[in-house]
C-alpha cells in the first residue's frame, strides 16, 4: 500500500539556523513527490516537487528538497529559517504504477523562534 | 475559474441533518479531490475522481458520505445525518492531469455539527 510518513509532529528551530523536514514514502512504483505548506487559517500552498532528474529540488520561499531512492526519502530544507516559514508542513506521495491518487503524510508543524 | 472555489466557507448545522459541501476545479483540470482535515490534524483523504473513470471511493468514512463529479467539473459533497465527530475542515483540490502535476487547493469548507 502506499504511504507518506512524516515522523516529527513538530520541528523547532532558531532563526537563522538550517532547517529539515522529514519524509519517508513506500510506493509500489516510481514515485512522484510533493511538498506543500500550511499557514494558519489557510489552505495549502504547492512548495515543490520532484518527478525525475536532480536528486535535489528547488522550490518557493527558498526551500529545497533531496530526493534519496536508496533511503526512500524525501527531507524539506531550508538553509536559513525564518520565523515567517512557522507553518503545518505536509510531504505527498502519488504512485505512477497504482491509482494515482495523492497521499499526504500527517503533517510536520515547524516553529522558528526569534 | 482563477483557482479552485469552494462554497460555503463556513457551514454549521445540527447533528442529524444533511449537507452539502460544492467544489468547483480549475478549469480544465481533469483530477478532483477531497481530503478532511480534523483540527489540528493530517489529511484524510476521502474520495479521488480522474476524467470519466469511475472515481476512487477507498477514503469515505461511511456510508453517510457520497460525492458526484457532474459533466467532469463541479463535484458535490454529501454528508446525510450529519454526527458531531464530522466537524472538520473538508478540502478540495484539483490537478490539470495524473502524474506529474501538483494539486491546487481551495480553502476548504468548515463544517461545525452542533
Amino acid at each position: 500500500a502506499q504511504s507518506v510518513a512524516q515522523p516529527e509532529d513538530q520541528v523547532n528551530v532558531a532563526e537563522g539556523n538550517p532547517l529539515t523536514v522529514k519524509c519517508t514514502y513506500s510506493v509500489s512504483g516510481n514515485p512522484y513527490l510533493f511538498w506543500y505548506v500550511q499557514y494558519p487559517n489557510r489552505g495549502l500552498q504547492f512548495l515543490l516537487k520532484y518527478i525525475t532528474g536532480d536528486n535535489l529540488v528547488k522550490g518557493s520561499y527558498g526551500f529545497e528538497a533531496e530526493f534519496n531512492k536508496s533511503q526512500t526519502s524525501f527531507h524539506l530544507k531550508k538553509p536559513s529559517a525564518l520565523v515567517s516559514d512557522s507553518a503545518l508542513y505536509f510531504c505527498a506521495v502519488r504512485d505512477l504504477d497504482s491509482s494515482y491518487k495523492l497521499i499526504f503524510g500527517s503533517g510536520t508543524r515547524l516553529l522558528v523562534r526569534p | 475559474g482563477a483557482g479552485v472555489s469552494q462554497s460555503p466557507s463556513n457551514k454549521v448545522t445540527e447533528k442529524g441533518k444533511d449537507v452539502e459541501l460544492r467544489c468547483d476545479p480549475i478549469s480544465g483540470h481533469t483530477a478532483l479531490y477531497w481530503y478532511r482535515q480534523s483540527l489540528g490534524q493530517g489529511l484524510e483523504f476521502l474520495i479521488y475522481f480522474q476524467g470519466n473513470s469511475a472515481p476512487d471511493k477507498s477514503g469515505l468514512p461511511s456510508d453517510r458520505f457520497s460525492a458526484e463529479r457532474t459533466g467532469g467539473s463541479v463535484s458535490t459533497l454529501t454528508i446525510q445525518r450529519t454526527q458531531q465527530e464530522d466537524s472538520a475542515v473538508y478540502l478540495c483540490a484539483s490537478s490539470l492531469r495524473i502524474g506529474d502535476t501538483e494539486a491546487f487547493f481551495g480553502q476548504g469548507t468548515r463544517l461545525t455539527v452542533v
